[in-house]
């Protein structure tokens, strides 16, 4: 089966840092992403993992263990905007065939002043 | 540039009626993806487009859900005889075709059709 596993909610303080976990059993892998989503909007891409390792991009670093089947993002210095839901997902096909993805329930973050 | 655009924004219709839900994807994206998401619910795969392959249809939830894309480009999905249950936000995605394993090659996702059944 297809299993995308995240924490439902996550509260943190502006400034500080957060660490949203995700872990997966799937019948296929061919990347993991991660996207945010405000409320009411569309999600928009953050960042991609196809290779185990750290991948870092500003206040955002996303890191992948294939044989675990377990990601993080990690989010620095904190905003008050950085407050949306964000998912874990994962490719399914081949890359060479386009490849959907399968999604946790995301991980609604709040930040507090 | 324009991004994915889809429409109506909102749709509030009868049970029992049909709809129809439109996608005009990024131009030049040959990829086109159907996702529905339910309340409390993660984003769920309906359907798959890529170039003049057949499409991937296995995550539509019964024979009331259909989907085509003409000329490559604009898709429309239907609901036939809706359901309260059919009741949520559906997404259209596009992308290119990644090339390697390692090209990111992600997703752009539009605002959605928020779909209530009466």
């Amino acid at each position: 089966g297809q299993n995308i596993d995240q924490p439902t909610e996550m509260t943190a303080t502006e400034g500080a840092i957060v660490q949203i976990n995700c872990t997966y059993q799937t019948s296929g892998f061919n990347g993991l992403f991660w996207y945010q989503q405000h409320a009411g909007e569309a999600p928009t891409f953050l960042s991609y993992n196809v290779l185990d390792g750290l991948e870092e991009k500003g206040r955002f670093s996303s890191f992948l263990s294939r044989s675990k089947g377990y990601s993080y993002l990690l989010l620095k210095e904190l905003q008050m905007k950085d407050s949306a839901s964000y998912l874990c997902a994962v490719r399914d096909y081949p890359h060479n065939q386009g490849g959907k993805l399968i999604f946790g329930q995301g991980t609604e973050l709040s930040v507090k002043p | 540039g324009a991004g994915v655009s889809q429409s109506p924004s909102n749709k509030v219709t009868e049970k029992g009626k049909d709809v129809e839900l439109r996608c005009d994807p990024i131009s030049g994206h040959t990829a086109l993806y159907w996702y529905r998401q339910s309340l409390g619910q993660g984003l769920e795969f309906l359907i798959y487009f890529q170039g003049n392959s057949a499409p991937d249809k296995s995550g539509l939830p019964s024979d009331r859900f259909s989907a085509e894309r003409t000329g490559g480009s604009v898709s429309t999905l239907t609901i036939q005889r809706t359901q309260q249950e059919d009741s949520a936000v559906y997404l259209c995605a596009s992308s290119l075709v990644p090339r390697r394993a390692s090209s990111t090659n992600e997703q752009f996702f539009g605002p959605g059709t928020r779909l209530t059944v009466l």
